[in-house]
C-alpha cells in the first residue's frame, strides 16, 4: 500500500531559526515528489517538485532534498520567517497505467514565533 | 490571469441532503481535480477530470460524483451527506497532465449537522 508519513506532526521554532521536515515514502513507481505550504483558510501552493533524478531543489528560503534509494525527503526551511507558519505536506506521485496516483502526506504544522 | 475559484466558500448541510460544489479552473487549463481535506486524514483524492471525461478516480463512495463542462468548469455533488463528510474540499487545475503544475483554490468548507 502506498504510504507517505511526514515528521514531525507540528514544530514551533523561533524566528530567523532553521528547520527541517521530514517525509518518508513506500509508494512505487515513483514518479515525481512535491512539496506544498498551505496556509490556514487556504489552498495549497507547490513549493517545490522533483523526480527521480533530481536530489535537491530550491525555491527561495526552501530546499527540498530527495533520496530515492531511502525513499525519503526533506524540506529545509532557512531564517524563518513568520509567514512561514504553515501546514507543509509532502505529496508523491506513483506512474500508475495511463495516469499518476497521488499519496499525500498529512502534513507538519509548522509554527514560527517571536 | 485570475486562480482557481471555488463556490461557495464555506456551506452548511443536514445529513441526508445533498449539496454541489462548483469550481472554475484557470483559463486555458483543462484538467480540474478534486481533494477531501479533513483534520485526521490529511488530503484524499476523489477524482480527476480531463476534456470532461473522468481521468483518474480515489477510493471514495459513489455517493461523490463529479462532471466537468466543455468550458473545463467542473461541480462535484455529493448525496446522502453524513457527518463524516464534513471537511474542506479543494480543487486543482492544470493544463493538461501530470508533468505540468497543479494551482489549487481556496476551498469550499462543507459542515455536516
Amino acid at each position: 500500500k502506498n504510504q507517505v508519513e511526514q515528521s514531525p506532526q507540528s514544530l514551533i521554532i523561533l524566528e530567523g531559526k532553521n528547520c527541517t521536515l521530514q517525509c518518508n515514502y513506500t509508494v512505487s513507481p515513483f514518479s515525481n515528489l512535491r512539496w506544498y505550504k498551505q496556509d490556514t483558510g487556504r489552498g495549497p501552493v507547490s513549493l517545490t517538485i522533483m523526480t527521480f533524478s533530481e536530489n535537491t531543489k530550491s525555491n527561495g528560503r526552501y530546499t527540498a532534498t530527495l533520496d530515492a534509494d531511502t525513499k525519503q525527503s526533506s524540506l529545509h526551511i532557512t531564517a524563518s520567517q513568520l509567514s512561514d507558519s504553515a501546514s507543509y505536506i509532502c505529496v508523491v506521485s506513483a506512474l500508475a497505467g495511463g495516469g499518476n496516483k497521488l499519496t499525500f502526506g498529512t502534513g507538519t504544522q509548522l509554527k514560527v514565533e517571536l | 490571469k485570475a486562480g482557481v475559484t471555488q463556490t461557495p466558500r464555506y456551506l452548511i448541510k443536514t445529513r441526508g441532503q445533498q449539496v454541489t460544489l462548483s469550481c472554475s479552473p484557470i483559463s486555458g487549463h483543462r484538467s480540474v481535480s478534486w481533494y477531501q481535506q479533513t483534520p485526521g486524514q490529511g488530503l484524499q483524492f476523489l477524482f480527476e477530470y480531463f476534456s470532461e471525461t473522468q481521468r483518474n478516480k480515489g477510493n471514495f463512495p459513489g455517493r461523490f460524483s463529479g462532471r466537468q463542462f466543455s468550458n473545463s468548469r467542473s461541480e462535484m455533488n455529493v448525496s446522502t451527506l453524513e457527518l463524516g463528510d464534513s471537511a474542506l474540499y479543494l480543487c486543482a487545475s492544470r493544463w493538461t497532465g501530470e508533468g505540468y503544475e497543479q494551482y489549487f483554490g481556496p476551498g469550499t468548507r462543507l459542515t455536516v449537522t
